[in-house]
């Protein structure tokens, strides 16, 4: 049974630019959140979608969008890319109250 | 909007002695307290959690207390050893949406 995976690992952006990044749950999870982590932070939260709808939003901009498929796999979209949108991006599945973390994405922007 | 404060920012013991980081929240709503490990490089890793119903939870070496009027939790992780090394986030919860963390304890275990 995979865990919870996430593609790409690694991704480097100028300014500007847009970014797709993917996440697959954990077999048997429908939700999935996704954080992103600065360097020396804990995780922020960005959004969660629940049978493809955003259920819950944080405390960002609308350049961050996202979109969860009919097998509960989800993308986050994140437009106008800024210096400061360098982080780690870690997406979380859950069923219950449990979320588990993905390896996550690195991403640069330089 | 929940805030959760974590003490402290860095915590260094020696093998064998315990390690304790405290957190406060600030939403009385909250009844979902996990608390994650991250080693360096790696993914954040459940380690224990607890419920507003429960007051004490214990898993082997680590235990987590939480006091619902003083909104505070605490993990404790007994006979600490070098692999115990990592930064650990407290985190809050309301039913199963967002997880609001604290800023991280970075425990250092030396032999």
């Amino acid at each position: 049974d995979a865990g919870v995976t996430q593609s790409p690992t690694h991704l480097i952006k100028t300014r500007g630019q847009q970014v797709t990044l993917r996440c697959s749950p954990k077999s048997g999870h429908d939700t999935v959140s996704w954080y992103q982590q600065a360097l020396g932070q804990g995780p922020q939260f960005i959004f969660q979608y629940y049978e493809e709808e955003e259920r819950q939003r944080g405390n960002f901009p609308d350049r961050f969008s996202g979109h969860q498929f009919p097998n509960y796999s989800s993308e986050l979209n994140v437009n106008a890319l800024l210096l400061g949108d360098s982080a780690l991006y870690l997406c979380a599945s859950s069923l219950f109250l449990e979320q588990f973390f993905g390896p996550g994405t690195r991403l640069t922007v330089l | 909007g929940e805030n959760v404060e974590q003490h402290p920012s860095t915590l260094s013991v020696q093998e064998g002695d315990s390690a304790v980081i405290k957190c406060t929240y600030s939403d009385s709503a909250s009844n979902y307290f996990p608390w994650y490990k991250q080693e360096l490089g790696k993914r954040p890793q459940l380690i224990i959690d607890i419920r507003s119903n429960v007051g004490e939870k214990k898993d082997q070496r680590i235990a987590v207390t939480l006091n619902k009027t003083a909104k505070h939790f605490s993990l404790h992780i007994t006979e600490t050893q070098p692999e115990d090394s990592a930064v650990y986030f407290c985190a809050a919860s309301i039913g199963g949406y967002a997880l609001n963390f604290g800023k991280g304890t970075s425990l250092l275990v030396t032999p």
